[in-house]
C-alpha cells in the first residue's frame, strides 16, 4: 500500500504571497490532518478534515485555511505568508476521525524570504 | 486544551543498553497515547501507541507504559541499536484538538 504522499516538498515564497500544499492519504484513508513543525514550537495541530468536512481546527490565524475533496485528497492554503510561517507542512491520514493512528507523508518544507 | 511534557530533551546511551523516554499530560479526557520517531529529512514515523484501557504494550524491543492517575507515560527501549538513533515524539490526544506534541527527545545512540 502506497504510503502518504505531499507535493511539492520544497518551497520557496516571498513575504505576501499566497501558497497550496496538497496531499494524499492511503488508499482507502478518509482523515487527513495538518501539522505545522517548527524548532521553536514543535509539531502543532492545524486542523483535521473528514470527508470532506472540517472536523477540527487548531489555533492558527484564518490565514491557514485547507480543504478535502471527494477523493480524500486534501490541499492547504496559507495566504499573505510571513517569515514566521518558515516551517515543514506535514499531512496525516487516518482511516477515521477521532482517537485513531496517523500516518504522516514526508512534509514540505516551505521557506518564507 | 492539552498540554504534553517530555524528558529528557537528549539522552545518549550506550549501544546495547536501554533507553527510556518520558511523557505527562494535562488532559483527563485524553485516551490515545502515540509515539513517533523521526529521522532527518522524514516525517513522523508511528513506532508504537496505547489507549487508556491498557496499562503496558510490547513489540519486540520497544514498550510504552501508561499510568492514568498520575498521567504520565513513557516509552522503553531495550538492546539499543544504532539505527534507533533519532527524534521520538510522544503524544495525547484529547477532546477535538487532534495530536498533542510533547518537544521531542534527541536519542543518541554511542557505538
Amino acid at each position: 500500500k502506497a504510503g502518504v504522499t505531499q507535493t511539492p516538498r520544497y518551497l520557496i515564497k516571498t513575504r505576501g504571497q499566497q501558497v497550496t500544499l496538497s496531499c494524499s492519504p492511503i488508499s482507502g484513508h478518509r482523515s487527513v490532518s495538518w501539522y505545522q513543525q517548527t524548532p521553536g514550537q514543535g509539531l502543532q495541530f492545524l486542523f483535521e478534515y473528514f470527508s470532506e468536512t472540517q472536523r477540527n481546527k487548531g489555533n492558527f490565524p484564518g490565514r491557514f485555511s485547507g480543504r478535502q475533496f471527494s477523493n480524500s485528497r486534501s490541499e492547504m492554503n496559507v495566504s499573505t505568508l510571513e517569515l514566521g510561517d518558515s516551517a515543514l507542512y506535514l499531512c496525516a491520514s487516518s482511516s477515521r476521525t477521532g482517537r485513531n493512528e496517523q500516518f504522516f507523508g514526508p512534509g514540505t518544507r516551505l521557506t518564507v524570504l | 486544551g492539552e498540554n504534553v511534557e517530555q524528558h529528557p530533551s537528549t539522552l545518549s546511551v550506550q549501544e546495547g543498553d536501554s533507553a527510556v523516554i518520558k511523557c505527562t499530560y494535562s488532559d483527563s479526557a485524553s485516551n490515545y497515547f502515540p509515539w513517533y520517531k523521526q529521522e532527518l529529512g522524514k516525517g513522523p514515523q508511528l513506532i508504537i501507541d496505547i489507549r487508556s484501557n491498557v496499562g503496558e504494550k510490547k513489540d519486540q524491543r520497544i514498550a510504552v507504559t501508561l499510568n492514568k492517575t498520575a498521567k504520565h507515560f513513557s516509552l522503553h527501549i531495550t538492546e539499543t541499536q544504532p539505527e534507533d538513533s533519532a527524534v521520538y515524539f510522544c503524544a495525547a490526544m484529547g477532546g477535538a484538538d487532534g495530536l498533542t506534541f510533547g518537544k521531542g527527545t534527541h536519542l543518541i545512540i554511542q557505538p
